[in-house]
């Protein structure tokens, strides 16, 4: 399993962002996944989800700007990522949905800095 | 949403010693399935976490059983015996009971 996130950068507030997360080694198509970020020296904190069948769920600090997706024929989730503040600011992670709800398998991670 | 307070927030150990880690949840983390939707996380320097146990005591693939993780309804443990220098990090509870998905702040181990 492997998963590599991209898109990261440095980015104005109120602008827009789109992070990618490259799956392999595993049938992409039939896991949930999740995306969790982790301000600068910071404790880990939920994004969103998508399950297999595209259903999602949001955190209620994103829901509205940041939006979740996935393309089972690339083999690629993605966050979409508008109206951002400096609170945004944080390295983003892709994770695997495990059998529960649990992260069995996490990207390195990309960085996300929202400043003027 | 479902706070989880873990204690200690930072603790020191000698290698070869055994240390436990307190996770607490506001609310029961049994789910109207039954099951108990805790989970343990390591976060080694420089690292992106990794899964060490879920459901509350079930051990991910590839992780020794130095590892254990105990408890039911609010009050869990993660235990970790024998302890090696490659344990080292900041561990993480984690709820997927219900959403929003929540996590402590964090349990920062150091060795002595």
């Amino acid at each position: 399993v492997q998963l590599v996130e991209s898109g990261g950068g440095l980015v104005q507030p109120g602008k827009s962002l789109k992070l990618s997360c490259s799956a392999s080694g595993f049938t992409f198509s039939s896991y949930g996944m999740h995306w969790i970020r982790q301000a600068p020296g910071k404790g880990l904190d939920w994004v969103a989800y998508i399950s297999s069948s595209s259903g999602t769920v949001y955190a209620d600090a994103v829901k509205g700007r940041f939006t979740i997706s996935r393309d089972n024929a690339k083999n690629t989730l993605y966050l979409q990522l508008n109206s951002l503040k400096s609170e945004d600011t944080a390295i983003y992670y892709c994770a695997r949905k495990g059998s529960a709800n649990y992260f069995d398998y996490w990207g390195q991670g990309v960085m996300v800095t929202v400043s003027s | 949403d479902v706070v989880m307070t873990q204690t200690p927030v930072s603790l020191s150990v000698s290698l070869g010693g055994q240390v436990s880690i307190s996770c607490r949840s506001s609310q029961s983390l049994v789910h109207n399935n039954g099951n108990t939707y805790l989970s343990w996380y390591l976060q080694k320097p420089g690292q992106s976490p990794q899964l060490l146990i879920y459901k509350v005591s079930n051990r991910f693939s590839g992780i020794s059983d130095r590892f254990s993780g105990s408890g039911s309804g609010t009050d869990f443990t993660l235990k970790i015996s024998r302890v090696e220098p490659d344990d080292l990090g900041v561990y993480y509870c984690g709820q997927g009971t219900q959403y929003p998905l929540t996590f402590g702040s964090g349990t920062k181990l150091e060795i002595k």
